[in-house]
């Protein structure tokens, strides 16, 4: 099965500052990925998928951006901070090649907390 | 991709079968319906999933009436580490294309003593 690893798992960083979140999985090939952010007991709002290398799709408006330089290797980053960029943000994969009939489940790494100061 | 509603918050105690119910009004022919769990400060793990009627595997079962518009995660004996967050998804199956994978709020059950 696929393995996701995701760094730091705690960040805390100034306002402004740049951002640069990197998410890799082990364990299969051509996989869809995602970035999702949780804020404080809410739920996952998923902010970018990507179904190859250089495919980005965004999902809402915002201060940040992914990247896919290689098949298994997806990362989200800023220019500069906000402080409502704080919260959880979440790797996810599924593996795009799920057989007829099925839907193969999603894997998500352990995440980083983001604090903005 | 079909929307999913399901209840805010449960309670229940230890040793007593939980379910919790999904609505999906929307769903399409080729949706599957998955349910995955979500401790604090940890990522979502798949539970179970379905097409129709019931599922069953070692944690869960999930029962799914002929319409397919709402589905039923049964959760046996629940002990205090079932503490989770509970999120319902449809999707489309792989082979009709990309899946994107949108999560609810989800159900917040606590398990007491």
């Amino acid at each position: 099965s696929q393995t996701i690893h995701q760094w730091p798992a705690t960040l805390v960083q100034p306002v402004g500052s740049p951002l640069s979140l990197e998410c890799t999985v082990e364990g299969t090939s051509n996989p869809n990925l995602y970035w999702y952010r949780q804020a404080a007991g809410r739920g996952l709002q998923l902010l970018f998928y990507s179904v190859g290398i250089g495919q980005i799709s965004s999902e809402v408006p915002q201060n940040l951006s992914a990247s896919r330089p290689q098949d298994r290797q997806f990362i989200l980053s800023s220019k500069k901070l906000l402080l409502s960029d704080s919260g959880f943000y979440l790797c996810a994969c599924s593996s795009g090649t799920g057989s007829f009939h099925m839907n193969t489940e999603a894997f998500f790494g352990q995440g980083t907390r983001l604090t903005v100061v | 991709l079909a929307k999913t509603t399901q209840p805010i918050s449960m309670d229940s105690y230890e040793g007593q079968e939980v379910n919790i119910t999904c609505s999906h009004n929307n769903i399409a022919t080729n949706d599957y319906i998955t349910w995955y769990q979500q401790f604090p400060s940890q990522g979502p793990r798949f539970i179970i999933q379905g097409y129709k009627t019931k599922v069953t595997n070692e944690v869960a079962s999930l029962f799914i009436p002929a319409d397919r518009k709402s589905s039923t995660l049964s959760l046996p004996r629940v002990s205090l580490s079932d503490t989770a967050v509970y999120y319902c998804l449809v999707a489309p199956a792989e082979n009709t294309g990309f899946q994107k994978l949108v999560f609810g709020t989800g159900t917040r059950l606590l398990v007491s003593p």
